[in-house]
């Protein structure tokens, strides 16, 4: 039974670059939440997207976008990367959009920049 | 503004000890609240949801929304037990507190 799977699990990168984190679904699930995980803090929530389209945004520089394909997976782009965007990135999805739907997680990409 | 406190960063319990994890939040509407865990390198999962008001590996946790608490209960931890444990607010998109760890000593 696979789980939401994230790629890569590990990535390094310099202040100025581009990064590219992607997320794969459960299999059915429709709804795909991007989050980020500070050393030392809880999840913080970046983007949902459900049935392709954006359907919540968080608190973050519109440095950061995202994307869903028509097979439900989706990718998160962090432009012009900063030393404070080193983070667990972590994906989770959902069969629907509506509230409280029991979130599955992924096990994290861990984003350091350099 | 939404937010979900975790006033404990880490919680020491023996075994067989009762445990209490808190969980404070700030909504205006109706909150919909959760409790996640993360076990050693495991992911992050749910444990129990406040409109389920179900009992999970013996945990138990009751919205009181006169002092806006959710706090996580088990009358007699084990050290299975031990974890990260994050509340979480679900607002429009699901806000997680600082989380606290809960360390079950033999």
């Amino acid at each position: 039974d696979a789980g939401v799977t994230q790629s890569p699990t590990h990535l390094i990168k310099t202040r100025g670059q581009q990064v590219t984190l992607r997320c794969s679904p459960i299999s059915g699930h429709k709804s795909v939440s991007w989050y980020q995980q500070v050393l030392g803090q809880g999840p913080q929530f970046i983007f949902q997207y459900y049935e392709k389209e954006e359907r919540g945004r968080g608190n973050f520089p519109d440095r950061f976008s995202a994307r869903q394909f028509p097979n439900y997976s989706s990718e998160l782009n962090v432009n012009a990367l900063l030393l404070g965007d080193s983070a667990l990135y972590l994906c989770a999805s959902s069969l629907g959009e509506t509230e409280g739907e029991k979130l599955f997680f992924g096990s994290g990409t861990q984003l350091s920049v350099l | 503004a939404q937010r979900v406190t975790q006033p404990e960063k880490l919680l020491s319990v023996f075994k067989g000890a009762p445990v209490e994890l808190k969980c404070n939040y700030s909504y205006s509407g109706s909150p919909e609240l959760f409790w996640y865990v993360q076990y050693s390198r495991q992911r992050l999962q749910l444990l129990l949801r406040h409109i389920s008001r179900e009992s999970i590996k013996g945990f138990t946790a009751d919205l009181n929304k006169g002092e806006t608490s959710f706090h996580l209960k088990k009358p007699f931890a084990q050290e299975e037990d031990s974890a990260m444990y994050y509340c979480a607010l679900q607002g429009g998109k699901l806000i997680f507190g600082q989380g606290t760890e809960l360390s079950v000593k033999p």
